[in-house]
């Protein structure tokens, strides 16, 4: 099926070090989502885009609509242990297709 | 706590069997969606279903069935089982039909199939 390139693939990280991630494509969508994953457990939602150049925070979270519509950022500030697991990037095409499409995921892993 | 349940948590059963994935979503939400996540894999779409009608397919195999109920809650039907079929099984909902809308993930259900 269809996937969204994401990157990292994954990163070890210090505490309180800063981390970034971004999905890639080269369709455009209109729509990203960013999602975090614990082991075992299902996506939690963090960030919704809705506009190509939004920025938009979640405390130590800000997510970034990339301006060609086809990318997406996610930065992650001061990072904390509890921040471990996998993000994934959910992007909804310009198509017009009723589905989303996830990202391979960036799996991290922050160092105490 | 998303507000999205699914049962059951575990599932295992043997090759060629046929179980029956529920899930109930959050209050006021009439989309459901259906993924698979493999191991270290990421989210596979099935299928959507909005206020009881199929709205969208995705890579559902033809042995994988769903369907939503009048009061809203989804059922996933999966036959034939094949050991690759063994993954976790999420259902997301959300309040309209198009993915304009934020969906919320339950916490899934992990099928192993021997």
């Amino acid at each position: 099926g269809q996937q969204l390139n994401q990157s990292p693939q994954s990163m070890f990280i210090q505490e309180g070090e800063d981390v970034s991630m971004n999905c890639t494509s080269s369709s455009i969508f209109n729509t990203w989502l960013w999602y975090k994953q614990d082991p075992g457990e299902g996506p939690v939602l963090l960030i919704a885009l809705y506009k190509a150049g939004e920025l938009t925070s979640n405390g130590r979270l800000t997510a970034q609509f990339g301006i060609t519509r086809k990318d997406s950022f996610l930065n992650i500030s001061a990072s904390i242990p509890s921040d471990v697991g996998i993000y994934f990037c959910a992007g909804q095409l310009a198509s017009g297709t009723y589905k989303y499409i996830f990202g391979t995921g960036t799996r991290l892993k922050v160092l105490a | 706590d998303s507000g999205v349940t699914q049962t059951p948590k575990h599932l295992i059963t043997a090759t060629g069997q046929r179980v029956t994935l529920r899930c109930s979503p959050r209050s006021g939400d009439l989309s459901v969606y259906w993924y698979q996540q493999s191991l270290d894999q990421g989210l596979q779409f099935l299928i959507q279903y909005y206020n009881g009608e199929e709205r969208a397919k995705g890579n559902i195999l033809e042995r994988f069935s769903a369907q939503q109920f009048p009061d809203l809650h989804s059922e996933l039907n999966l036959s034939s089982l094949e050991l690759g079929d063994s993954a976790l099984y999420f259902c997301a909902s959300s309040v309209g039909p198009d993915a304009l809308y934020e969906q919320y993930f339950g916490p899934g259900t992990r099928l192993t199939v021997t």
